[in-house]
């Protein structure tokens, strides 16, 4: 069975531009996260998508944004670029959003912002 | 206080050794635990999964659980150059779904 995958796997852009980042769960997968991982920081929850509803959201302002659609794929956006956005995305994929699901993660979409 | 601490490392060791790798946490509500190994420029990748308190082994490793002591570790037997990676604990809650991480512990092995 196929993994989870993500495009681009490495994306440059300019502050002030805007981005979206794709992912494909693992086939049979409904639900699908995303993280932000930075030296920083480390692994930080962005949101989750069940069924094409976001289901929960994590602390970060209102320029990130997602969506999912019908065959369980998702996308997040980025808008108005920041020097601090840069970052490897990370995109997770689970059965459902049960507590005890195991979420498979993908390789990852680095960003840089200059 | 973080939720999840987690010491970075790095963690050196030789070929054969045990590695014990640990977290503490600060929320009674956790319930779920993992361990993931990322290795350079890859996606953490699911190493071991556990309920509540106890122990879980599979093959060289082994994960153990302490919720009284809000205290988890991870120990590896006869580590290999090929577990040079960063491991990564991950807790999750009955009531929410996001998996809260430690920043990762980045373990080398020499040959």
């Amino acid at each position: 069975k196929a993994g989870v995958t993500q495009t681009p796997r490495y994306l440059i852009k300019t502050r002030g531009q805007q981005v979206t980042l794709s992912c494909s769960p693992i086939s049979g997968h409904r639900s699908v996260s995303w993280y932000q991982q930075t030296p920083g920081q480390g692994l930080q929850f962005l949101f989750e998508y069940f069924s094409e509803t976001q289901r929960n959201k994590g602390n970060f302002p209102g320029r990130f944004s997602g969506r999912q659609f019908s065959n369980s794929r998702s996308e997040m956006n980025v808008s108005t670029l920041e020097l601090g956005d840069s970052a490897l995305y990370l995109c997770a994929s689970s059965l459902t959003t049960g507590q005890g699901d195991t979420q498979y993660f993908g390789p990852g979409t680095r960003l840089t912002v200059l | 206080q973080k939720e999840v601490e987690q010491d970075p490392g790095p963690l050196s060791v030789p070929e054969g050794a045990i590695v014990s790798l640990n977290c503490t946490y600060s929320n009674s509500a956790f319930q779920y635990f993992m361990w993931y190994r990322q290795y350079s420029r890859k996606g953490p990748e699911l190493l071991m999964y556990t309920y509540s308190s106890g122990n879980k082994e599979d093959g060289r490793f082994t994960a153990q659980v302490d919720k009284s002591s809000k205290y988890i570790s991870l120990f590896i037997r006869d580590s290999q150059p090929s577990d040079s990676a960063t491991y990564l604990c991950a807790m999750r809650s009955q009531a929410g779904t996001a998996l809260i991480f430690g920043k990762g512990t980045t373990l080398s092995v020499s040959s």
